[in-house]
């Protein structure tokens, strides 16, 4: 089945400062790679995703990357602010049917 | 709201009982997923459906656990003599299939097992 590792566990950054979060996955038939956002009490949100047909997608601030040969696919945030502290999980699927996550990033801006 | 919507919200039950949770997914959602969440970690994959039929079962997931979707629009989880170690938040999501989509998650159901 998929294995998906997600580094690092936490992250400290300074507001304005980028943040990079990785992660890995196992099943090379794997197409759909989502991100999703979980403040303190609520519940995930996914804030962009991306399928195997592209090599990168922006949103804003926010940009995923990925990298079908290495298996790994990156979280990228620019200009962090406060509102962005929140745990990040990255996510890809396993025999179509379902999404596995990974371990989760705690991010924290510092004003 | 138009969202997944999840009940109770809470949950505080003795060890030993048995305790039933309730989602309701997003109208025109076929597919309603089960996941479990410990304090830092991800959410772990239970079951899901699609429409009535439950396609998947995790095959960690003990056979005090069931849960059903009886007319493909809401579902219920059922843990049968609840453990300390079930403590955890229950959440469920539901997508538009077919294939992977965006998976749309309700708040949960935060179970504590005393």
């Amino acid at each position: 089945g998929e294995n998906v590792e997600q580094h690092p566990s936490t992250l400290s950054v300074q507001e304005g400062d980028s943040a990079v979060i990785k992660c890995t996955y196992s099943d090379s038939a794997s197409n759909y790679f989502p991100w999703y956002k979980q403040e303190l009490g609520k519940r995930p949100q996914l804030i962009i995703d991306i399928r195997s047909n592209v090599g990168e997608k922006k949103d804003q601030r926010i940009a995923v990357t990925l990298n079908k040969t290495a298996k790994h696919f990156s979280l990228h945030i620019t200009e962090t602010q406060p509102e962005d502290s929140a745990v990040y999980f990255c996510a890809a699927p396993e025999g179509g049917g379902k999404l596995i996550f990974g371990q989760g990033t705690e991010l924290s801006v510092k004003p | 709201d138009t969202g997944v919507s999840q009940n109770p919200r809470h949950k505080i039950t003795k060890r030993g009982q048995n305790v039933t949770f309730r989602c309701d997914p997003i109208s025109e959602h076929n597919r309603l997923y089960w996941y479990r969440q410990t304090l830092g970690q991800g959410p772990e994959f239970l079951t899901y459906f699609q429409n009535e039929a439950q396609l998947e079962k995790s095959r960690l997931l003990s056979d005090r656990f069931s849960a059903e979707r009886p007319k493909g629009s809401f579902s219920t989880l059922e843990i049968q003599r609840t453990e300390q170690g079930d403590s955890a938040m229950y959440l469920c999501a539901s997508s538009l299939a077919p294939g992977i989509e965006k998976l749309f998650f309700g708040s949960g159901t935060q179970l504590s097992v005393l």
